[in-house]
C-alpha cells in the first residue's frame, strides 16, 4: 500500500523556518516526482512546489519562491520543504503527493497533511 | 498563470441525481485536466485524469469530459458517499492551479 507521512509542521514566529518531511512507503520512491500542495483551512488547494524523480527539475509558486526549497533523499524515501521568512499567509496544511500516472501531473495518494501555523 | 474557474460553487442534489460540475481554464490546455474529491478532515483523492480518464478504484459513476478550455465532472448518479467538495486542477503548465472547488450538499 502506497502511504505518504508527513511530519515537522507547527508553531512558528514571522520570521522564522520550519522543515516538513514526507516519509514514503510502498512504491518506488526514486520513480516519481512529487508535490507539496497546501491548504488553508475550510479554503482551497494551492500547489506549492514540484520535483521530479531525480531531483534536477524544481517548479515553485510564485508566493513561495526564493523562501522554500524543495529537496529529496532517495536513498531515505523521503521529501523535504524547507520554509523560510515564513509568512502568516504561509498558515495551511502542508500535503506531499505522489504523481499518479506517468506522462501527467496529477497527484494520487495525498499525505494526511502537516499543520503550520504562523503566528506572534 | 492559467487561471481555473469552477461553477457552480456549490449543489444541493438527492441520493441518485445526476450532477455535473464545470471547470473552465483561462487558456486551452488540450486534456491536461485532473478532478479531485475532497471530504471533510480528509486529504483529497484523484477521480479523473487526463480529461476523462478514471483513476484505479473510482466508481463508474464518475466520468470527465472536455478539452481545451471548458471541462466536465458527471456524477451519473449520485450516491451517500459522494457528498463532498470537488476541485479541477489544471496539468498543462506550472505553476500548476486549481478551481476553486464545488460542495456537493444532501438536499
Amino acid at each position: 500500500e502506497v502511504q505518504l507521512l508527513e511530519s515537522g509542521g507547527g508553531l512558528e514566529q514571522p520570521g522564522g523556518s520550519l522543515r516538513l518531511s514526507c516519509a514514503a512507503s510502498g512504491f518506488t520512491f526514486s520513480n516519481y516526482a512529487m508535490s507539496w500542495v497546501r491548504q488553508v483551512p475550510g479554503k482551497g488547494l494551492e500547489w506549492v512546489s514540484s520535483i521530479s524523480s531525480s531531483g534536477t527539475n524544481i517548479y515553485y509558486a510564485d508566493s513561495v519562491k526564493g523562501r522554500f526549497t524543495v529537496s529529496r533523499d532517495n536513498s531515505k524515501n523521503t521529501l523535504y520543504l524547507q520554509m523560510n521568512s515564513l509568512r502568516a499567509e504561509d498558515t495551511a496544511l502542508y500535503y506531499c503527493a505522489k504523481y499518479a500516472v506517468a506522462g501527467t501531473v496529477s497527484f494520487d495518494p495525498w499525505g494526511q497533511g502537516s499543520l503550520v501555523t504562523v503566528s506572534s | 498563470d492559467i487561471q481555473m474557474t469552477q461553477s457552480p460553487s456549490s449543489v444541493s442534489a438527492s441520493v441518485g441525481d445526476r450532477v455535473t460540475i464545470a471547470c473552465r481554464a483561462s487558456q486551452g490546455i488540450s486534456s491536461s485536466l485532473a478532478w479531485y474529491q475532497q471530504k471533510p478532515g480528509k486529504a483529497p483523492k484523484l477521480l479523473i485524469y487526463a480529461a476523462s480518464s478514471l483513476q484505479t478504484g473510482v466508481p463508474s459513476r464518475f466520468s470527465g469530459s472536455g478539452s481545451g478550455t471548458d471541462f466536465t465532472l458527471t456524477i451519473s448518479s449520485l450516491q451517500p458517499e459522494d457528498f463532498a467538495t470537488y476541485y479541477c486542477q489544471q496539468a498543462d503548465s506550472f505553476p500548476l492551479t486549481f478551481g476553486g472547488g464545488t460542495k456537493v450538499e444532501i438536499k
